[in-house]
């Protein structure tokens, strides 16, 4: 079992809709947990941060978190081209900062 | 300069040459990683340093040395590489040591490609 899982996509959305995203974690003393917007060929960029249960928004972003079924979502609403990239799931321990990144997920966003 | 920066962009070398990438961070951070990206493969963790010191090695080949000598500062010296090594080469930083917050933030990356 991989220790992040995201599914690879790609994740096609019309614009204007809501894109979510799913990522499941193996390690149940994870306690952080983070959402990384990557452009090709450009590094990844960081765009959520979640570390209690429930959910948090941050402008179209909202991150949700359920350490009890160990997963870690996050949902783009009205949906632009522009966020056409692979979002890349992470997550850590309380202790150290080792984060551990899934595969990512494409999401495609079509006019 | 802000945030994270890294040279060379691009690099291409032999197996034979040696050559160092260099990382800086404009963040005030304390810790700071080497990542490497592959086609196909998550982001791998290579190396952390927290207030200088190496704190993690993920089982990675001697042929990759890291150099942290202040925390603004890192470096990777890369000698006799293997085609496979070519890849995306990600540096990052983050604001604590253990625990407490863990964002972390990225540099655009060295594209190194091993002939």
């Amino acid at each position: 079992q991989k220790e992040v899982e995201q599914n690879s996509g790609p994740l096609s959305v019309p614009e204007g809709a809501i894109a979510s995203l799913n990522c499941t974690y193996s390690d149940r003393g994870s306690q952080s947990f983070f959402w990384y917007r990557q452009y090709s060929g450009k590094s990844p960029e960081l765009i959520m941060s979640i570390y209690s249960n429930g959910d948090k928004e941050d402008g179209r972003f909202t991150a949700q978190l359920n350490k009890a079924s160990q997963y870690v979502s996050l949902l783009i609403r009205d949906s632009q081209p522009s966020d056409s990239a692979t979002y890349l799931c992470a997550v850590a321990k309380a202790a150290g900062n080792k984060l551990t990144f899934g595969g990512g997920t494409r999401v495609l966003v079509k006019p | 300069e802000t945030g994270v920066t890294q040279t060379p962009r691009h690099l291409v070398m032999g197996m034979t040459n040696k050559k160092s990438l260099k990382c800086e961070q404009h963040l005030g951070h304390n810790a700071m990683y080497w990542y490497k990206q592959s086609a196909k493969k998550p982001l791998e963790l290579m190396f952390v340093y927290n207030f200088k010191e190496q704190t993690e090695n993920n089982s990675v080949p001697s042929r990759f040395s890291p150099e942290c000598p202040n925390s603004s500062h890192l470096f990777l010296h890369l000698h006799t590489l293997q085609p496979e090594d070519s890849a995306l080469y990600l540096c990052a930083s983050s604001p604590a040591g253990t625990g407490g917050n863990n964002e972390q933030f990225f540099g655009p990356g060295t594209r190194l490609t091993v002939l």
